[in-house]
């Protein structure tokens, strides 16, 4: 069964923090893993789209990691800042099979306080 | 370059309504989905049109139902509203079918259902 799970649920760190958020799949055959942004109450925005043969990815201070043998996957935000806080989702895309495609996590909650 | 555009931002309905939302891409983006996201299911995908037809389907029932237009903008329908519709409906708009690009999304609409 496809799969896509994140953790931690939820997190809280100081500003200025380093923290590294965890993704793990089981969908198959892999296509790419994307790491989106989610502010309360708007849309995903893209992190990082990271296809088979990409281990690190970065974006400023998010860095994407990518384990395609242990269906792994890390988001390491450096030096957290207050916009940092959000919902971090994970979304595993597998090869054309004629069917859905995209297999999503339920999200980390991410709050960085001062 | 506009991003993608849902209206409305806000609405509120009772049982057994139903309900139409808009979603206009990114200009010259002809692939355009639609997800329901809450807060115990996280995104679920609904389905997606490439121009102007139906190219994938999640597994929801047949009250939920949606089109494309020539220009690419896309309406999605839920007749005969159930409490658990209340959600964030978000749309994405990409260059390609199938989700095997960057995927855009909107603000979304949320529902709720009273």
């Amino acid at each position: 069964k496809n799969q896509v799970e994140q953790s931690p649920q939820s997190l809280i760190i100081l500003e200025g923090k380093n923290c590294t958020l965890q993704c793990n799949y089981t969908v198959s055959p892999f296509s790419n893993l994307r790491w989106y942004k989610q502010d309360t109450g708007r849309g995903p925005v893209s992190l990082t789209i990271m296809t088979f043969s990409e281990n690190t990815k970065s974006n400023g201070r998010y860095t994407a990691t990518l384990d395609a043998d242990t269906k792994q996957s890390s988001l390491h935000i450096t030096a957290s800042q207050l916009s940092d806080s959000a919902s971090y989702i994970c979304v595993v895309s597998a090869e054309e099979t004629g069917a859905n495609n995209l297999f999503f996590g339920t999200g980390t909650r991410l709050t960085v306080i001062p | 370059k506009a991003g993608v555009t849902q209206t409305p931002r806000y609405l509120i309905k009772t049982r057994g309504q139903q309900v139409t939302l808009s979603c206009s891409p990114i200009s010259g983006h002809r692939s355009v989905s639609w997800y329901q996201q809450t807060p115990g299911q996280g995104l679920q995908f609904l389905f997606e049109y490439f121009s102007e037809t139906q190219r994938n389907k999640g597994n929801f029932p047949g009250r939920f139902s949606g089109r494309q237009f020539s220009n690419s903008r896309s309406e999605m329908n839920v007749s005969t509203l159930e409490l658990g519709d209340s959600a964030l409906y978000l749309c994405a708009s990409s260059l390609f079918t199938k989700n095997t690009g960057e995927l855009f999304f909107g603000e979304g609409s949320r529902l709720t259902v009273l």
